[in-house]
């Protein structure tokens, strides 16, 4: 059974800087590319970007380009979102996803961060 | 970016009805276009992948269709376990989008 645990998500303060992490199991994590999509309290879904499958190409949503970056460490079966500079627009939950050919089959459970004075 | 308009943004129907919900993009998707089930504090929840396949283990009530840039989720006979948000989303150029989203409720 694929599973993806996502954490890291508090609370930071603008202008701060946050990891989350995703855990995946039930899958050879290094045969599939990962995504980052997140959720505004206001509900709304964005895609945030994605990663191959050895971490040598990304792809970002222009809305994060340059401060958010994704990352991977295949031994640990592990995706990164490394957050710099966040923005009150940040806040969100942080949902690690396994694309199939663009859409999303799987996902966690999410992780919130808040930003926060 | 390619605009994802999804409508209605509340639905509000009765057990046993069809529902249909829309959405529109902003340029031809070439069908690249999935449906997403979202219950109150769970993760969403694939349906729908390429604008009409139906994702493993989702029930037959659910039907997907469209093409360009107009599609449609469509649920029949509404089961009281299909209360939920619905978002579509395209696939076929970057950044993905998602539509706003539908909230299903039971009338």
């Amino acid at each position: 059974e694929v599973q993806l645990v996502e954490s890291g998500g508090s609370l930071v303060q603008p202008g701060g800087s946050l990891k989350l992490s995703c855990v995946a199991s039930g899958y050879t994590f290094s045969n599939y590319w990962m995504d980052w999509v997140r959720q505004t309290p206001g509900k709304s879904l964005e895609w945030i970007g994605e990663i191959n499958t050895d971490g040598s190409k990304t792809n970002y949503a222009p809305s994060i380009k340059d401060r958010f970056t994704i990352s991977r460490d295949n031994a640990k079966s592990t995706l990164y979102l490394q957050m710099s500079n966040v923005k009150s627009d940040d806040t969100a939950i942080y949902y690690c996803t396994r694309p199939s050919g663009g859409w999303f089959a799987y996902w966690g459970q999410g992780t919130l961060v808040t930003v926060s004075s | 970016d390619i605009q994802m308009t999804q409508s209605p943004a509340s639905l509000s129907a009765s057990l046993g009805e069809t529902v249909t919900i829309e959405c529109r993009a902003s340029e031809d998707i070439y069908n690249g276009l999935a449906w997403y089930q979202q219950k109150p504090g769970k993760s969403p929840q694939l349906l729908i992948y390429n604008a009409n396949s139906l994702h493993t283990g989702v029930p037959s009530r659910f039907s997907g269709s469209g093409s360009g840039t107009q599609y449609s989720l469509k649920i029949n006979s509404l089961q009281s376990e299909d209360v939920a948000s619905y978002f579509c989303q395209q696939y076929y150029d970057y950044p993905y989008t998602f539509g706003a989203g539908t909230k299903l409720e039971l009338k």
